[in-house]
Protein backbone atom coordinates (compact mmCIF):
# COMPACT_ATOMS: atom_id res chain seq x y z
CA UNK A 1 0.00 0.00 0.00
CA UNK A 2 1.07 3.64 -0.41
CA UNK A 3 3.26 4.74 2.15
CA UNK A 4 3.31 8.68 3.41
CA UNK A 5 6.32 9.94 5.33
CA UNK A 6 6.58 13.36 6.89
CA UNK A 7 9.77 14.94 8.17
CA UNK A 8 10.78 16.41 10.05
CA UNK A 9 9.94 13.72 13.00
CA UNK A 10 10.44 16.60 15.72
CA UNK A 11 10.76 20.68 15.57
CA UNK A 12 11.33 22.55 17.55
CA UNK A 13 11.30 26.28 17.49
CA UNK A 14 11.58 29.54 19.10
CA UNK A 15 8.31 32.26 18.88
CA UNK A 16 8.62 34.03 15.96
CA UNK A 17 10.13 31.70 13.51
CA UNK A 18 8.95 29.76 10.57
CA UNK A 19 9.23 25.93 9.62
CA UNK A 20 8.42 23.96 6.79
CA UNK A 21 7.35 20.29 7.22
CA UNK A 22 7.31 18.18 4.57
CA UNK A 23 5.04 15.02 3.27
CA UNK A 24 6.25 12.83 1.08
CA UNK A 25 3.89 9.87 -0.78
CA UNK A 26 4.90 7.15 -2.48
CA UNK A 27 2.25 6.66 -5.29
CA UNK A 28 -0.36 9.15 -7.02
CA UNK A 29 -3.26 10.42 -4.68
CA UNK A 30 -6.59 11.95 -5.17
CA UNK A 31 -6.61 13.69 -2.12
CA UNK A 32 -4.37 15.34 0.41
CA UNK A 33 -5.39 17.13 4.05
CA UNK A 34 -2.80 18.55 6.57
CA UNK A 35 -4.37 18.62 10.02
CA UNK A 36 -2.90 19.74 13.27
CA UNK A 37 -3.43 17.86 16.51
CA UNK A 38 -3.91 20.20 19.55
CA UNK A 39 -2.38 18.72 22.77
CA UNK A 40 -6.30 17.47 23.69
CA UNK A 41 -6.22 15.36 20.49
CA UNK A 42 -8.58 17.33 18.83
CA UNK A 43 -7.68 16.92 15.18
CA UNK A 44 -7.95 20.70 12.81
CA UNK A 45 -8.43 20.98 9.50
CA UNK A 46 -5.89 23.12 8.19
CA UNK A 47 -5.42 22.48 4.16
CA UNK A 48 -7.61 20.24 1.96
CA UNK A 49 -5.35 20.56 -1.11
CA UNK A 50 -5.03 17.72 -3.41
CA UNK A 51 -2.75 20.28 -5.91
CA UNK A 52 -1.77 23.66 -5.85
CA UNK A 53 -1.31 26.27 -3.11
CA UNK A 54 -3.36 27.49 -0.60
CA UNK A 55 -2.62 30.26 2.22
CA UNK A 56 -4.74 30.94 5.48
CA UNK A 57 -2.73 33.82 7.69
CA UNK A 58 0.35 32.37 8.81
CA UNK A 59 0.02 29.10 7.38
CA UNK A 60 0.29 28.14 4.32
CA UNK A 61 0.76 24.97 1.75
CA UNK A 62 1.75 23.43 -1.67
CA UNK A 63 0.78 20.10 -3.21
CA UNK A 64 2.97 19.06 -6.10
CA UNK A 65 1.43 15.60 -6.83
CA UNK A 66 3.70 15.01 -9.98
CA UNK A 67 6.39 14.91 -7.84
CA UNK A 68 4.75 12.70 -4.59
CA UNK A 69 5.16 15.95 -2.05
CA UNK A 70 2.98 17.94 -0.21
CA UNK A 71 5.01 20.97 2.28
CA UNK A 72 3.12 23.07 5.18
CA UNK A 73 4.72 26.45 6.26
CA UNK A 74 4.47 28.08 9.31
CA UNK A 75 5.49 32.00 9.64
CA UNK A 76 6.33 33.47 12.54
CA UNK A 77 5.26 30.78 14.83
CA UNK A 78 3.72 30.90 18.28
CA UNK A 79 3.22 28.69 21.44
CA UNK A 80 -0.01 27.62 20.28
CA UNK A 81 1.22 26.35 16.90
CA UNK A 82 2.21 23.48 19.28
CA UNK A 83 1.13 20.01 18.38
CA UNK A 84 1.53 17.31 15.84
CA UNK A 85 0.88 18.04 11.97
CA UNK A 86 0.05 15.36 9.81
CA UNK A 87 -0.91 14.82 6.38
CA UNK A 88 -3.77 12.23 5.39
CA UNK A 89 -3.87 10.69 1.80
CA UNK A 90 -6.58 9.14 -0.36
CA UNK A 91 -5.48 6.76 -3.10
CA UNK A 92 -7.72 5.15 -5.26
CA UNK A 93 -10.45 4.75 -2.68
CA UNK A 94 -11.95 6.52 0.11
CA UNK A 95 -9.83 6.15 2.94
CA UNK A 96 -7.23 8.39 4.44
CA UNK A 97 -4.12 6.90 5.14
CA UNK A 98 -2.07 8.95 7.79
CA UNK A 99 1.31 9.79 7.51
CA UNK A 100 3.48 9.74 10.40
CA UNK A 101 3.05 13.18 12.00
CA UNK A 102 5.65 16.44 12.67
CA UNK A 103 5.47 16.46 16.63
CA UNK A 104 6.12 20.17 16.93
CA UNK A 105 7.09 22.22 20.42
CA UNK A 106 6.75 26.35 19.45
CA UNK A 107 8.90 27.96 23.00
CA UNK A 108 8.25 31.49 24.13
CA UNK B 1 -19.98 24.28 10.01
CA UNK B 2 -18.74 20.65 9.57
CA UNK B 3 -18.76 19.57 13.21
CA UNK B 4 -18.74 16.59 14.24
CA UNK B 5 -19.17 15.78 18.29
CA UNK B 6 -18.19 13.05 20.18
CA UNK B 7 -19.51 11.54 23.13
CA UNK B 8 -18.12 10.43 25.68
CA UNK B 9 -14.81 12.12 25.62
CA UNK B 10 -13.03 10.31 28.53
CA UNK B 11 -14.05 6.90 29.36
CA UNK B 12 -12.80 5.08 32.30
CA UNK B 13 -13.73 1.21 32.68
CA UNK B 14 -13.20 -2.45 34.49
CA UNK B 15 -11.98 -5.11 32.26
CA UNK B 16 -14.53 -6.80 30.72
CA UNK B 17 -17.03 -4.75 30.39
CA UNK B 18 -18.73 -2.89 27.01
CA UNK B 19 -18.26 0.79 25.85
CA UNK B 20 -19.74 2.74 23.52
CA UNK B 21 -19.24 5.65 21.95
CA UNK B 22 -20.91 7.86 19.71
CA UNK B 23 -19.98 9.94 16.56
CA UNK B 24 -22.75 12.84 15.57
CA UNK B 25 -22.23 15.06 12.72
CA UNK B 26 -24.04 18.02 13.92
CA UNK B 27 -24.55 20.09 10.69
CA UNK B 28 -24.33 17.50 7.84
CA UNK B 29 -25.53 14.29 6.37
CA UNK B 30 -22.75 11.63 6.56
CA UNK B 31 -23.41 8.85 4.47
CA UNK B 32 -20.00 7.51 5.21
CA UNK B 33 -18.22 7.84 8.88
CA UNK B 34 -15.03 6.34 9.75
CA UNK B 35 -13.01 5.09 13.00
CA UNK B 36 -9.69 5.65 14.08
CA UNK B 37 -7.21 4.88 16.49
CA UNK B 38 -4.33 6.29 18.06
CA UNK B 39 -1.96 4.46 20.62
CA UNK B 40 0.51 7.09 21.94
CA UNK B 41 3.09 9.46 20.21
CA UNK B 42 1.42 7.35 17.01
CA UNK B 43 -0.33 8.29 14.23
CA UNK B 44 -3.98 7.71 13.90
CA UNK B 45 -4.60 3.92 12.18
CA UNK B 46 -7.78 3.42 10.03
CA UNK B 47 -10.45 0.68 11.99
CA UNK B 48 -13.45 0.63 9.77
CA UNK B 49 -15.55 2.39 7.66
CA UNK B 50 -19.16 2.88 8.49
CA UNK B 51 -21.67 3.43 6.22
CA UNK B 52 -25.19 4.32 6.72
CA UNK B 53 -27.70 1.50 6.56
CA UNK B 54 -24.95 -1.26 5.65
CA UNK B 55 -22.73 -3.54 7.66
CA UNK B 56 -19.31 -1.68 8.14
CA UNK B 57 -16.21 -2.31 6.37
CA UNK B 58 -12.97 -3.53 8.87
CA UNK B 59 -9.74 -2.89 8.22
CA UNK B 60 -7.43 -5.95 8.26
CA UNK B 61 -6.79 -7.44 11.90
CA UNK B 62 -9.28 -5.40 13.63
CA UNK B 63 -11.88 -7.91 15.35
CA UNK B 64 -15.39 -7.08 14.16
CA UNK B 65 -16.92 -9.32 17.13
CA UNK B 66 -14.90 -7.23 19.80
CA UNK B 67 -15.35 -3.60 17.98
CA UNK B 68 -19.25 -3.28 16.70
CA UNK B 69 -19.98 -0.83 14.19
CA UNK B 70 -23.94 0.25 14.36
CA UNK B 71 -24.41 3.50 11.61
CA UNK B 72 -28.08 3.76 11.95
CA UNK B 73 -28.89 7.12 10.68
CA UNK B 74 -27.14 9.50 8.64
CA UNK B 75 -25.96 11.52 11.17
CA UNK B 76 -25.07 8.90 13.75
CA UNK B 77 -22.42 6.39 14.55
CA UNK B 78 -21.12 4.18 16.97
CA UNK B 79 -18.47 2.18 18.63
CA UNK B 80 -18.97 -0.36 20.98
CA UNK B 81 -15.96 -2.00 22.75
CA UNK B 82 -17.02 -5.30 24.22
CA UNK B 83 -15.01 -6.98 26.43
CA UNK B 84 -12.57 -4.21 26.48
CA UNK B 85 -9.40 -5.10 27.75
CA UNK B 86 -6.16 -2.94 28.93
CA UNK B 87 -4.58 -3.60 25.71
CA UNK B 88 -7.76 -1.73 24.24
CA UNK B 89 -6.76 1.42 26.01
CA UNK B 90 -6.55 3.98 23.32
CA UNK B 91 -7.80 7.40 22.02
CA UNK B 92 -10.47 6.84 19.33
CA UNK B 93 -11.30 8.93 16.75
CA UNK B 94 -13.91 9.22 14.28
CA UNK B 95 -14.88 11.31 11.15
CA UNK B 96 -17.85 11.85 8.90
CA UNK B 97 -17.55 12.54 4.98
CA UNK B 98 -20.31 14.57 3.54
CA UNK B 99 -22.63 13.26 1.73
CA UNK B 100 -21.84 14.21 -1.79
CA UNK B 101 -23.17 11.45 -4.38
CA UNK B 102 -20.44 8.73 -4.23
CA UNK B 103 -17.52 10.71 -4.35
CA UNK B 104 -15.81 11.66 -0.78
CA UNK B 105 -13.38 14.37 -0.70
CA UNK B 106 -12.81 15.72 2.86
CA UNK B 107 -13.44 14.35 6.06
CA UNK B 108 -14.41 15.88 9.30
CA UNK B 109 -12.68 15.13 12.36
CA UNK B 110 -14.43 14.83 15.82
CA UNK B 111 -12.61 15.63 19.05
CA UNK B 112 -12.17 11.93 20.40
CA UNK B 113 -12.63 9.41 23.42
CA UNK B 114 -10.01 9.01 25.49
CA UNK B 115 -10.90 5.57 26.80
CA UNK B 116 -8.99 3.48 29.38
CA UNK B 117 -9.55 0.03 30.65
CA UNK B 118 -8.31 -1.35 34.65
Amino acid sequence: GIQVEQSPPDLILQEGANSTLRCNFSDSVNNLQWFHQNPWGQLINLFYIPSGTKQNGRLSATTVATERYSLLYISSSQTTDSGVYFCAVIAGTYKYIFGTGTRLKVLA
Amino acid sequence: GAVVSQHPSRVICKSGTSVKIECRSLDFQATTMFWYRQFPKQSLMLMATSNEGSKATYEQGVEKDKFLINHASLTLSTLTVTSAHPEDSSFYICSAAPSRGQVINEQFFGPGTRLTVL
